[in-house]
C-alpha cells in the first residue's frame, strides 16, 4: 500500500521553542493531507485540513497561529508547533489522500506519528 | 453534527473467542464507513471499509456490514488471535472528505 512518512518520530524540546514535523507521501501525490492530535487512551482529534497550494482549514478551537501548517508540494506537508508549551505535548499524526481517490470513498494513509514532549 | 460512537474498552478476550466491537454513527446523507486498526507502536492502517448501505467490508477475518436502518457498522471476527491485540477505530467520511473517528476500542487477546 501507499506509504506516508512522518519525521521526526519523536522530539523533545524546551518550552518556548518551535518544532517542525514533516509528513511526506512517498509513492503517491496527495492534494489533501490531514493533521490529527491523539491524547493517551483517546481518539484522534482532527486539527486541520491541508490542501496543496492553499491555506489550511483549521477545526474549531485549534489555534492557527500556534499550529502552522504548510503544504507546499503534492508530497509534503509540515506542521510547526510555535512557542511550544508542556500542554502541547502529544502524539501528532498526519494522513494523506491519494489525489486519484474519491473524496468520500478514498482510503487515507497514515503516518507513523510524531510524539512531542515539551519540557 | 456528524459523529461516531464506539463501545468502550478495553475488551479482553481469550484466543479463538468471538469478537464484536459495536459502532454507531450520526450523519446526514450516505457516509462511507471505515474501521482502522492501530497496532502497538505503529500508525493507523485501514482494516476495512464500506461505501453504501448493506455493503460488507472484510479483511483478515474481520467483517463489518453497513446498516443504514440502525446506523451501525459493528466489527466482528469469529476467532481472534493474540496478534489481533490493538486499538480499533470506527470512522466515517460524511462528505467533504474529512474522516471522523470514534474514540477507539482497545482489544487485548490472551493466549
Amino acid at each position: 500500500g501507499a506509504v506516508v512518512s512522518q519525521h521526526p518520530s519523536w522530539v523533545i524540546c524546551k518550552s518556548g521553542t518551535s518544532v517542525k514535523i514533516e509528513c511526506r507521501s512517498l509513492d503517491f501525490q496527495a492534494t489533501t493531507m490531514f493533521w490529527y492530535r491523539q491524547f493517551p487512551k483517546q481518539s484522534l482529534m482532527l486539527m486541520a485540513t491541508s490542501n496543496e497550494g492553499s491555506k489550511a482549514t483549521y477545526e474549531q478551537g485549534v489555534e492557527k497561529d500556534k499550529f502552522l501548517i504548510n503544504h507546499a508540494s503534492l508530497t509534503l506537508s509540515t506542521l510547526t508547533v510555535t512557542s511550544a508549551h508542556p500542554e502541547d505535548s502529544s502524539f501528532y499524526i498526519c494522513s494523506a489522500r491519494d489525489r486519484t481517490s474519491g473524496t468520500n470513498t478514498g482510503e487515507l494513509f497514515f503516518g507513523e506519528g510524531s510524539r512531542l514532549t515539551v519540557l | 453534527g456528524d459523529s461516531v460512537t464506539q463501545m468502550e474498552g478495553p475488551v479482553t478476550l481469550s484466543e479463538e473467542a468471538f469478537l464484536t466491537i459495536n459502532c454507531t454513527y450520526t450523519a446526514t446523507g450516505y457516509p462511507s464507513l471505515f474501521w482502522y486498526v492501530q497496532y502497538p507502536g505503529e500508525g493507523l492502517q485501514l482494516l476495512l471499509k464500506a461505501t453504501k448501505a448493506d455493503d460488507k467490508g472484510s479483511n483478515k477475518g474481520f467483517e463489518a456490514t453497513y446498516r443504514k436502518e440502525t446506523t451501525s457498522f459493528h466489527l466482528e471476527k469469529g476467532s481472534v488471535q493474540v496478534s489481533d491485540s490493538a486499538v480499533y477505530f470506527c470512522a466515517l467520511i460524511p462528505g467533504g472528505g474529512k474522516l471522523i473517528f470514534g474514540q477507539g476500542t482497545e482489544l487485548s487477546v490472551k493466549p
